[in-house]
């Protein structure tokens, strides 16, 4: 499968604890994308990287949330101390950069987060 | 005013009937539109892409954009039980997407 994959796809997890989420992009793609979905809502972006470096942070993002990307492969995504609100699925986008922004994201499977 | 709306839905259609779907952005400099189809509980997958007024047509998929209008839409032919999913539109700004809420169809048997 060469598609985006990403780890676990599914946590629960009580408040107040620390999870850390996994993805690795399409092999060639240089562009990475975190964004979350709650039910009902489309996906709303959260940060963005190309190659090992971030170069866009949502406001969604509060200081609890922090990702990296090293060696610009796969990424991590980590939440500190979550919170009942932060229960959503995390999903993780892929993309190569075409010299624009109209590159094509493709999604992974998603880590679906449930904080007790 | 959301930078993507789409209808509300939900939309339900018989069996062999065309599912219309519609969507409206904010941005007039948007060059580029995407339409996703995302099934309950699963990531969304890309079905459409495009960047010109007119239509673009992909098997039982046709995506109409008209950029004076700042209107998307896709229209889903002789709809099929598969097709019941929840459909997004996502429009580009600065290399991150904006999603529309969905419109979640049924295709009824």
């Amino acid at each position: 499968d060469t598609g985006v994959s990403q780890d676990p796809r599914h946590k629960i997890t009580k408040r107040g604890q620390n999870v850390t989420f996994r993805c690795d992009p399409i092999s060639e793609h240089n562009r990475l994308y975190w964004y979350r979905q709650t039910l009902g809502q489309g996906p709303e972006f959260l940060t963005y990287f190309q190659n090992e470096a971030q170069l866009e942070k949502s406001r969604l993002l509060s200081d609890r949330f922090s990702a990296e990307r090293p060696k610009g492969s796969f990424s991590t995504l980590e939440i500190q101390r979550t919170e009942q609100g932060d229960s959503a699925m995390y999903l993780c986008a892929s993309s190569l950069a075409a010299g624009g922004a109209t590159d094509t994201q493709y999604f992974g499977p998603g880590t679906r987060l449930t904080v007790l | 005013q959301k930078e993507v709306e789409q209808n509300s839905g939900p939309l339900s259609v018989p069996e062999g009937a065309i599912a219309s779907l519609n969507c409206t952005y904010s941005d007039r400099v948007s060059q580029s539109f995407f339409w996703y189809r995302q099934y309950s509980g699963k990531s969304p997958e890309l079905i459409m892409s495009i960047y010109s007024n007119g239509d673009k047509e992909d098997g039982r998929f046709t995506a109409q954009l008209n950029k004076a209008s700042q209107y998307v839409s896709l229209l889903i032919r002789d709809s099929q039980p598969s097709d019941s999913a929840t459909y997004l539109c996502a429009v580009p700004r600065d290399y991150k997407l904006s999603f529309g809420a969905g419109t979640t169809v049924t295709v009824r048997a």
